[in-house]
């Protein structure tokens, strides 16, 4: 069966680097995606990987090795706002978006 | 500015009635939309698969005729929960994509609450 990974809950200082790890065994990979998603709203889009290596943009930044089926997610200067549920979602051979239960990121002062 | 707009965002019925959430899309034309379910502290469920002008593709254990959806035209999908009770109580969200991989849009959800 298919199957996406990553921790149930992380905490972090505000200030310091946290990193999200994310397994994946799916049926084809035709992509993966990073989402954030606040308590009662819908999720935002941060990330696409879909070849091996890191994708940076400003503080966030993916990372994705095909051939371990694992991605990670690099959240950096953590700010309170990042407080938050990260999603993982992997597209499988037939396009659909496999979706990871998500982590939830705790930030402390 | 939002790519999918979804509404209504939160909703109160009765059990037994029936609750309509639509969702357009506002860009592009939405050949697919998609329809989760998030219950608290859970990840997306995938409930179906819209597909303009034909029907819908559902996912195990989804009862058709329980959440109809209907994707008339390129711009707008409707899910309607019909016969709703507490237990269909629940966030809704719809998605769509420009293309194959590519991101999905979402729209701003809808809170379900059946009393």
């Amino acid at each position: 069966g298919q199957n996406i990974d990553q921790p149930t809950e992380m905490t972090a200082t505000e200030g310091a680097i946290v990193q999200i790890n994310c397994t994946y065994q799916t049926s084809g990979f035709n992509g993966l995606f990073w989402y954030q998603q606040h308590a009662g709203e819908a999720p935002t889009f941060l990330s696409y990987n879909v070849l091996d290596g890191l994708e940076e943009k400003g503080r966030f930044s993916s990372f994705l090795s095909r051939s371990k089926g694992y991605s990670y997610l690099l959240l950096k200067e953590l700010q309170m706002k990042d407080s938050a549920s990260y999603l993982c979602a992997v597209m499988d051979s037939n396009y659909q978006l496999i979706w990871g239960a998500g982590t939830k990121l705790i930030i402390k002062p | 500015g939002a790519v999918v707009s979804q509404h209504p965002s939160w909703v109160i019925c009765k059990s037994g009635t029936s609750v309509k959430i639509e969702c357009r899309s506002l860009d592009f034309q939405a050949t697919t939309m998609f329809w989760y379910r998030q219950f608290p502290k859970q990840s997306l469920m995938l409930m179906a698969t819209s597909n303009e002008g034909s029907k819908a593709t559902y996912e195990q254990g989804v009862e058709k005729d329980k959440f109809l959806i209907n994707h008339a035209s390129l711009t707008l999908s409707t899910l309607t929960v019909t016969s709703a009770h507490p237990e269909d109580s629940s966030f809704y969200i719809c998605s769509t994509t420009r293309g194959l991989n590519t991101e999905a849009f979402f729209g701003q959800g809808t809170r379900l609450t059946v009393v």
